[in-house]
């Protein structure tokens, strides 16, 4: 069945590091793959999506690459802030499906 | 905007009790999801709704029952409440039938069980 892998947090960078979190996923045929952050005491939303190979989604300087050769997706942003202190969760959507399957989430703490 | 919205936002039950958790969209979605979310282990979804007067089994829905009477309402209960029913609960709506839909989340709700 289609899954997805996320490293396990929490991460913990100074303000202005980069950032990677690591996504991979199993699946048949061609998902669409998304990353979505929650805020403290809030739900999730939407943070980026890619539905197709070599796509690149981005949005508010978080970036992440469909890599069908690798199946990954991995969250990048290159100077992060105290306010992206989060938790991240990488999802995916099967081809013809329904339901969205999230991984496990990863916390991420800035600090100043 | 309301968007998605979850009531109550907290409750403390007794096992064995029962209760409903009421979700609400004005965003005219067809689709509807109930997940929970535990430490450790991401959202899992409990049921899900195509459209009014649908419901399917998602991924935990053992021990819960849901009912889509009016579109715009997904209702999850729980007829005999369990300390593993412990959890925080989140509503979700999406415009779209398949393909690269965007899920539209609510608050959450707190749910404990003693």
């Amino acid at each position: 069945g289609n899954s997805v892998t996320q490293m396990e947090g929490p991460v913990t960078l100074s303000e202005e590091a980069f950032l990677t979190i690591n996504c991979t996923y199993t699946a048949t045929g061609y998902p669409s793959l998304f990353w979505y952050v929650q805020y403290p005491g809030e739900g999730l939303q939407l943070l980026l999506k890619a539905t197709k190979a070599d796509d690149k989604g981005s949005n508010k300087g978080f970036e992440a690459t469909y890599r069908k050769e690798t199946t990954s997706f991995h969250l990048e942003k290159g100077s992060v802030q105290v306010s992206d202190s989060a938790v991240y969760f990488c999802a995916l959507r099967g081809w013809g499906t329904d339901k969205l399957i999230f991984g496990t989430g990863t916390r991420l703490q800035v600090f100043p | 905007n309301a968007g998605v919205t979850q009531t109550p936002k907290f409750r403390v039950l007794k096992t064995g009790q029962s209760m409903t958790l009421l979700c609400a969209q004005d965003m005219n979605h067809e689709y509807m999801y109930w997940y929970r979310q535990d430490p450790g282990m991401g959202l899992r979804l409990i049921h899900y709704s195509v459209g009014e007067g649908t419901t399917a089994k998602g991924e935990v829905p053992d021990g819960y029952n849901v009912s889509r009477l009016k579109k715009q309402n997904f209702l999850l209960g729980l007829e005999s409440a369990a300390p593993s029913q412990t959890s925080v609960y989140f509503c979700a709506s999406s415009p779209t039938q398949t393909g690269p839909g965007e899920l539209f989340f609510g608050e959450g709700s707190r749910l404990t069980v003693l």
